[in-house]
């Protein structure tokens, strides 16, 4: 199993729909969690920090699931500018300080 | 504020050569993290710099190495190189060890 999962996609969506992704991690030890958003031959993009209590910015909300060991970006409204894929990114425990991201969630809206 | 800035942009090596890539993170971090992603997978850790020490690296072999200049700067060397090696290499600075901010990588061809 991969310490940190997504599903590829691609999610094609409407304008103005909402959308949700999720992200699993098997290590229950992981202490923080991130998403970041990736253009399409650019670099990852930090888009939101994941607290424990859920946090929201705009239309878009993280949260995490310790429990079940996974964490969720929700986009309401979705825009055309929108569309890039969505990595997920869990810091590993312990100190070491070390990152895995996922495999990134293909996004496209359609107009 | 200037972002992460990373050089050369592009890179054609040829198999066996050395490749030399350079980052200077965000001013005020001192945590330099070097990734690789190769075409159609996610980012794979490589190499962690924090005040001039390595502090953890990623499952590479040893013909992938760098450095931390008194700076803050980096640069990765990678030895050897074979043609598997052909990928965006991207560096991210972050102030705290959690928040990454990347820079625009540089796109290594080994032919």
């Amino acid at each position: 199993r991969k310490e940190v999962e997504q599903d590829p996609g691609p999610f094609n969506v409407p304008e103005g729909a909402t959308v949700a992704f999720n992200c699993t991690y098997s290590n229950s030890a992981s202490q923080s969690f991130f998403w970041y958003r990736q253009d399409c031959r650019k670099e990852p993009k930090l888009l939101m920090s994941v607290y424990s209590s859920g946090n929201e910015d705009g239309r878009f909300t993280a949260q995490l699931n310790r429990a079940s060991q996974y964490i969720s970006l929700l986009i309401r409204d979705s825009k055309l500018s929108d569309s890039a894929t969505y990595l997920c990114a869990v810091n590993s425990p312990s100190g070491t300080y070390k990152y895995i991201f996922g495999t990134g969630t293909r996004l496209k809206v359609l107009a | 504020e200037a972002g992460v800035t990373q050089s050369p942009t592009h890179l054609i090596k040829t198999r066996g050569q050395q490749a030399t890539l350079r980052c200077s993170p965000i001013s005020g971090h001192t945590s330099v993290y070097w990734y690789q992603q190769a075409l159609g997978l996610g980012l794979q850790f490589l190499l962690w710099y924090d005040e001039g020490e390595e502090r953890n690296r990623g499952n590479f072999p040893p013909r992938f190495s760098g450095r931390q200049f008194p700076n803050y700067s980096s640069e990765l060397n990678v030895n050897a190189l074979e043609l598997e090696d052909s990928a965006l290499y991207l560096c991210a600075s972050s102030p705290d060890f959690y928040e990454q901010y990347f820079g625009p990588g540089t796109r290594l061809t080994v032919t």
